[in-house]
């Protein structure tokens, strides 16, 4: 089945400078990418998502880049915010067979004022 | 006002029950999910369906049971054969509206075992 590694575990940044997290899958049939962020004690929230055909999207100061060949997707957030702060997890999905979605083990970020 | 809803939101155990947890969607969404979150881990997939009367295991499906009656419905059964179940169980839907499969999540039961 797939297997999702999610790195770092944890990131300390500054307000106002990037954040990148990384993540790889295994299985070369995925082709739907998400990221979600946490809040402490809340529900997963999508905030961006990237198809296999495409290998950047951005959004405002997120975006995603994939690299089909390597097997390995990332998160950039720009221009840093507090309230960026928050736990980031990747994902993968394939559109046949087992149709949900794989999970890494997740990002806490910290952006510090 | 459209949405997916578990409920309750924390739910207490004693050790030997089972306990059901619901799940309820009115977004018309094929797809359901149960997911079970650790502390400080991602999220592991228990059980899916992704049609009426069809559902398959996931990674860690020992010990829980699911039911899919309605497309609305997706309760998640915790039976005493899970000897580990304290956890915060996230439930999922996915629709053709949101392209390949980006998931919503419910707001999450957390359970404890006393």
């Amino acid at each position: 089945g797939e297997n999702v590694e999610q790195h770092p575990s944890t990131l300390s940044v500054q307000e106002g400078d990037s954040a990148v997290i990384k993540c790889t899958y295994s299985d070369s049939a995925s082709n739907y990418f998400p990221w979600y962020k946490q809040e402490l004690g809340k529900r997963p929230q999508l905030i961006i998502d990237i198809r296999s055909n495409v290998g950047e999207k951005k959004d405002q100061r997120i975006a995603v880049t994939l690299n089909k060949t390597a097997k390995h997707f990332s998160l950039h957030i720009t221009e840093t915010q507090p309230e960026d702060s928050a736990v980031y997890f990747c994902a993968a999905k394939r559109d046949t067979g087992r149709r949900a979605l794989t999970f890494g083990s997740g990002t806490r970020l910290q952006v510090q004022p | 006002d459209g949405g997916i809803t578990q409920s309750p939101k924390y739910l207490f155990r004693k050790e030997g029950q089972n306990v059901t947890l619901s799940c309820e969607q009115n977004l018309n969404h094929d797809a359901m999910y149960w997911y079970r979150q650790d502390p400080g881990q991602g999220l592991r997939l228990i059980y899916y369906s992704q049609i009426v009367n069809d559902f398959q295991k996931g990674d860690i499906a020992e010990g829980y049971s699911v039911s899919r009656e309605k497309k609305e419905s997706f309760p998640l059964t915790v039976t005493s054969a899970q000897k580990n179940p304290t956890a915060f169980y996230l439930c999922a839907s996915t629709g053709r509206d949101r392209g390949m499969g980006g998931a919503f999540f419910g707001q999450g039961t957390r359970l404890t075992v006393v």
